[in-house]
């Protein structure tokens, strides 16, 4: 079965912080890895990571993935208030004739002004 | 905006009733997930449907039950509803199977609350 966990569970940081979210995952025939971002209701993509050590940005966002360690890693720089939400990660898998993600437990994160 | 709608934005039922959730997919996508959202489960797979056909299944409960109509849209119908079944239900799609289906987007989800 598929794996996914998450680190830190929450964080508190201030605006103008760096904050670093991990996702480790053990997934039987990897092909990507997904970051999500959830405010109030639906998970809003971010990332999709394919290749081991390609940095993908996006503004004050990046993410890595290092498929040798089975880990990603989201980076927020300078954060700010509307950085505050759960930030999923998620992996796709093959299930019965289709497709599933299987989700982490999420960081919740809040940024104090 | 992702693209994909669900009605109704909340729902408060009692145990023992039977709901349906209704989710159209962005336009273009074949593929529809349905997902639910506890407080203690996370975010869960219940099942995929692709083109009208069910492709995969999670751990979806024997009381509930999906459809993908021809014109693409999806229904997701729960009864002999339990306390337990209160939660997030969302809807995601993508546009086809295999390796580039991998992005799924997501619904605004309905909240169900059974009393």
């Amino acid at each position: 079965e598929d794996k996914v966990v998450q680190s830190p569970l929450s964080l508190v940081v201030h605006e103008g912080d760096t904050v670093t979210l991990n996702c480790s995952y053990e997934v039987t025939n990897f092909r990507s890895l997904l970051w999500y971002k959830q405010e109030k209701k639906a998970p809003t993509f971010l990332f999709m990571l394919t290749s081991s050590g390609i940095e993908k940005k996006s503004g004050r966002l990046s993410s890595i993935l290092d498929k040798k360690e089975l880990f990603s890693i989201l980076n927020i720089t300078a954060t700010q208030t509307g950085d505050s939400a759960v930030y999923l990660c998620a992996v796709p898998s093959f299930h019965n004739a289709g497709n599933m993600l299987t989700f982490g437990g999420g960081t919740r994160l809040m940024v104090k002004p | 905006d992702s693209g994909v709608t669900q009605t109704p934005k909340h729902l408060i039922t009692a145990t023992g009733q039977r709901v349906t959730l209704r989710c159209s997919p962005r336009s273009g996508d074949l593929s529809v997930y349905w997902y639910q959202q506890s407080l203690d489960q996370g975010l869960q797979f219940l099942i995929q449907y692709y083109n009208g056909e069910e492709r995969a299944k999670g751990n979806i409960l024997e009381r509930f039950s999906a459809q993908q109509f021809p014109d693409l849209h999806s229904e997701l119908n729960l009864s002999s509803l339990e306390l337990g079944d209160s939660a997030l239900y969302f809807c995601a799609s993508s546009p086809r199977q295999g390796e580039g289906a991998d992005t799924q987007y997501f619904g605004p989800g309905t909240r169900l609350t059974v009393l």
